[in-house]
């Protein structure tokens, strides 16, 4: 089974300081890991993924995620935030062996930017 | 193309009813998933469907609710008489292979409040 701690339920950030959204996972098998992004009135999206290879993934919007395995963690940065970030960030896990389809939520921080 | 639909977007029960949630997938995805989110809270599983068979139904929180997807397009999530507690929202993702990694694909969700 696995299981995912997000820290921050609400992170206030300035307009285009840096922001860490923090993520530590916990599975007794190899895993997958996601962000998803809610935007205020919309379904969930994919921002970003680890399958495997290089530990370090990035978005199409500026955001990156670090696969650190001894810390169990997928920690979600950005240098500089715009208002549009301002969402719902959820992390995901799911577990690398066979059968095991089922994405393993979060409870999610809220990003909310200051203009 | 169109992206996953789910019908009606709101629910209103009273407690006791029966209820049909509806979800129509991205055409030619091979999975299907059904996830419940409480208020405050991340996704979390409830069954998933490959084709027409449902491969794990683990997060059922009762046998009140049940799930179909006969011609392995379409699924019908039911709830057989409401209770308050099942007052959340109910999205449905599909992914287009079994494999792993495939990335899950949210609809808008359907919010069900049971009164």
């Amino acid at each position: 089974a696995q299981s995912v701690t997000q820290l921050d339920s609400q992170v206030p950030v300035f307009e285009e300081a840096p922001v860490e959204l923090r993520c530590n996972y916990s599975s007794s098998v190899s895993v997958y890991l996601f962000w998803y992004v809610q935007y205020p009135n919309q379904g969930l999206q994919l921002l970003l993924k680890y399958l495997s290879g290089s530990t370090l993934v990035e978005s199409i919007n500026g955001f990156e995620a670090e696969f650190n395995k001894s810390q169990t963690s997928f920690h979600l940065r950005k240098p500089s935030v715009h208002i549009s970030d301002t969402a719902e960030y959820f992390c995901a896990v799911k577990g690398a062996n066979f059968g095991n389809e089922k994405l393993t939520f979060g409870t999610g921080t809220r990003l909310t930017i200051i203009p | 193309g169109a992206g996953v639909s789910q019908s009606p977007r709101y629910k209103v029960a009273k407690r006791g009813q029966d209820v049909a949630l509806r979800c129509d997938p991205i055409s030619g995805h091979v999975s299907l998933f059904w996830y419940q989110q409480a208020l405050g809270q991340g996704p979390e599983f409830l069954t998933y469907f490959q084709n027409e068979a449902q491969l794990d139904k683990s997060g059922l929180p009762s046998d009140r609710f049940f799930a179909e997807r006969p011609e392995g397009s379409v699924s019908t999530l039911k709830i057989q008489r409401t209770q308050q507690e099942d007052s959340a929202v109910y999205l449905c993702a599909s992914s287009s292979t079994g494999t792993s990694g495939a990335e899950q694909y949210f609809g808008p969700g359907t919010r069900l409040t049971v009164t």
